[in-house]
């Protein structure tokens, strides 16, 4: 059974870094074709797709957060880790990691989500 | 960046009735091969997002025969052929054309 979990805390204070952590379990972040995305959706809002790493560690960023963030992969823990530089309260809401596939080799989709983690942030 | 809107916003539907949800994006969706890069998520009440579609109308696994993606370009449609309670929720489109990687604002649909 393929499974992604996000855990991290769930209270940062503002100017401070977030790391998250995805713990992929059923797959290897290292098998071809494969990789981990980040998203998140703020409360009662729509979802945003963040970054994203490729199997080979290629890496996309949103461009409006990019200076921010950093996704990296770790992969004898087989973990993908999320961080996110000065919070901010705006910066509220449910982060989700998912696996990356491409389907027939063509572009991006996300067939496995985690259950996500709720980040506020507050001082 | 590429601009998906969706209509409606919200669709009240009678169990065992159709319904459809369009998304339209800010530029041609048309990828490598023919395809198009628009893909579809339900987002259950208080759950994380489950893959319904890809590539604008290929079933995902384990997703029922009664959705169904259609569209090319920069007009899509998800359609349900018959509305069932489990579908209750906030339907995405979602284009992976080009990063930055973006969705549509949703459509919640419920049960009438």
């Amino acid at each position: 059974q393929i499974t992604l979990k996000e855990s991290g805390p769930t209270l940062v204070k503002p100017t401070q870094t977030l790391t998250l952590t995805c713990t992929l379990s059923g797959f290897s972040i290292s098998t071809s074709g494969v990789g981990v995305a980040w998203f998140r959706q703020p409360p009662g809002k729509a979802l945003e797709w963040l970054t994203l790493i490729y199997w080979n560690d290629d890496k996309r960023y949103t461009s409006s957060l990019r200076s921010r963030l950093t996704i990296s992969k770790d992969t004898s823990k087989n973990q993908v880790v999320l961080t996110m530089t000065n919070m901010d309260p705006v910066d509220r809401g449910t982060y989700y990691c998912a696996r990356l596939i491409i389907p027939f080799g063509v572009k991006d989709a996300f067939d496995i989500w985690g259950q996500g983690t709720m980040v506020t942030v507050s001082s | 960046d590429i601009v998906m809107t969706q209509s409606p916003l919200s669709l009240s539907v009678t169990p065992g009735e159709p319904a459809s949800i369009s998304c339209r994006s800010s530029q041609s969706l048309l990828c490598g091969n023919g395809y198009n890069c628009v893909d579809w998520y339900l987002q259950r009440p208080g759950q994380s997002p489950q893959f319904l579609i890809y590539l604008a109308s290929y079933r995902a696994s384990g997703v029922p025969d009664r959705f169904s993606g259609s569209g090319s370009g920069t007009d899509f449609t998800l359609k349900i052929s018959r509305v069932e309670a489990e579908d209750v929720g906030v339907y995405y489109c979602m284009q992976a054309r080009q990063t930055p990687i973006t969705f549509g604002p949703g459509t919640k649909v419920d049960i009438k």
